[in-house]
């Protein structure tokens, strides 16, 4: 079946403007996370989906940065007023149920703020 | 919270054995492993739940010592196919996400 997929795969802005990154999951998984991978470094953690509820976003850097699954299947993580900092590649994964289920990653978002 | 990996990097002619090491500080559940290659997204290896297993994927297998908040990926017999960075994810104990290490890049020459 289909993988992850994320929309757009580039995406360049400038500084101040405001971004929306799409996730499509695999088809059944209730669970949904989104990292953030800057060069040379692991992912890491958003936040976290169970179903429609964002069950955990402990890892969002500030409050410039939402995420919102509105019928708990595909998510768009939003960055309002972006900064140079943001640049990086936001990848989106998901899983059957929980983290210790096998979370499948999508080919990534690369966001270059300007 | 981040779990340290070790090396930081590698290089190993083809047939070649290497181990990959991940530590964190605190209490796991499970630890995932994942290899990258250059521009691509993570792809899923194994996951270890703890009791202290070790699993295994063709030639490349892992434990999990859950005492020690340890894991270690062993891979065999190298190939060129394995080249890439490698990461760990640790799912602490009642989390819901897992934290990745900075991983280590693994180059296979012939």
């Amino acid at each position: 079946g289909a993988g992850v997929s994320q929309t757009p795969s580039n995406k360049v802005t400038e500084k101040g403007k405001y971004v929306e990154l799409r996730c499509d999951p695999i088809s059944g998984h209730t669970a949904l996370y989104w990292y953030r991978q800057s060069l040379g470094q692991g992912p890491e953690f958003l936040i976290y989906f169970q179903g429609t509820g964002a069950a955990d976003d402990s890892g969002l850097p500030n409050d410039r940065f939402f995420a919102v699954r509105p019928e708990g299947s595909v998510s768009t993580l939003k960055i309002q007023r972006t900064e140079r900092g943001d640049s990086a590649v936001y990848l989106c994964a998901s899983s059957l149920s929980r983290a210790t289920d096998t979370q499948y990653f999508g080919p990534g978002t690369r966001l270059t703020v300007l | 919270q981040q779990p340290v990996q070790s090396p930081q990097a590698v290089i190993l002619r083809e047939g070649e054995d290497a181990v990959i090491n991940c530590s964190s500080s605190k209490a796991l559940y499970s630890v995932h492993w994942y290899r990258q290659k250059h521009g691509e997204a993570p792809v899923f290896l194994m996951i270890l739940l703890k009791g202290g297993e070790q699993k295994g994927h063709e030639k490349i297998s892992a434990s999990f010592n859950e005492k020690k908040q340890q894991s270690s990926l062993y891979l065999t017999a190298s190939q060129l196919s394995y080249s890439g960075t490698y990461f760990c994810g640790t799912e602490q104990t009642g989390a819901n996400n897992l934290f990745f290490g900075t991983g280590t890049r693994l180059t296979v020459i012939p």
